[in-house]
């Protein structure tokens, strides 16, 4: 069956450092991935769309990946702020039907 | 920039109660959904519609139904609330093949 994991359920990490959050799949051809920003009792907000026939995207301090070898998606957050404190999901987009989203990575950014 | 409104954000229902939760896009979007999120399970798929008057069952249809008269509105119904539908519910919408804007969420708590 389809399935669509985050590795860590929760993430933490100093001040400044670079946040690498993991996205897993198995059995999908997604065309495009996606991931969300979440804050506690509010909609998750879009961030960053990545298609299968690209390697890499940025946008500030955030940098996605996508390998459909691997199956993976890997989601940085470079020179870390408190702000960034927030539950972070990846979703599969197949194209045509509706996304998939993982659980969530609750990252905690320490000052 | 896309509003997604959800017209409740918080309700407390009585057990057998028909509940009604109403969403509204401005965006002119094709595709709606509802999403129910508890911790623990992540985002899960009540309910979509592609177009006016279609809709599609999700992952977890049981319990609920769905309305869509109007190209910008789509309305889930709970027929017969009880605990276990005791969550936050979202909707989103969406253009095919682009980013998902998600409402502020209602909390729903069934007693």
């Amino acid at each position: 069956s389809q399935k669509i994991e985050q590795n860590s359920e929760a993430l933490n990490i100093q001040e400044g450092k670079t946040a690498t959050l993991t996205c897993n799949y198995t059995n999908y051809s997604p065309a495009y991935l996606q991931w969300y920003r979440q804050d506690p009792g509010r909609g998750p907000v879009f961030l960053l769309l990545i298609r299968e026939n690209e390697k890499e995207k940025r946008k500030e301090r955030l940098k996605v990946t996508f390998d459909t070898t691997l199956k993976q998606s890997l989601f940085h957050i470079t020179a870390s702020q408190p702000a960034d404190s927030a539950t972070y999901l990846c979703a599969l987009d197949p194209g045509n039907t509706p996304l998939v989203f993982g659980k969530g990575t609750r990252l905690s950014v320490i000052a | 920039d896309v509003k997604v409104t959800q017209s409740s954000r918080y309700l407390v229902k009585r057990t057998g109660e028909k509940v009604f939760l109403e969403c509204v896009q401005d965006m002119d979007h094709e595709n709606m959904f509802w999403y129910r999120q508890d911790p623990g399970l992540g985002l899960r798929l009540i309910y979509f519609s592609y177009d006016v008057k279609m809709k599609e069952k999700g992952d977890i249809p049981e319990g609920y139904s769905v309305s869509r008269e109007k190209k910008e509105r789509f309305s889930l119904i709970l027929e017969s609330a009880s605990t276990n539908q005791t969550s936050m519910y979202l909707c989103a919408s969406r253009l095919r093949g682009n980013t998902i804007y998600f409402g502020e969420g209602s909390w729903l708590t069934v007693v």
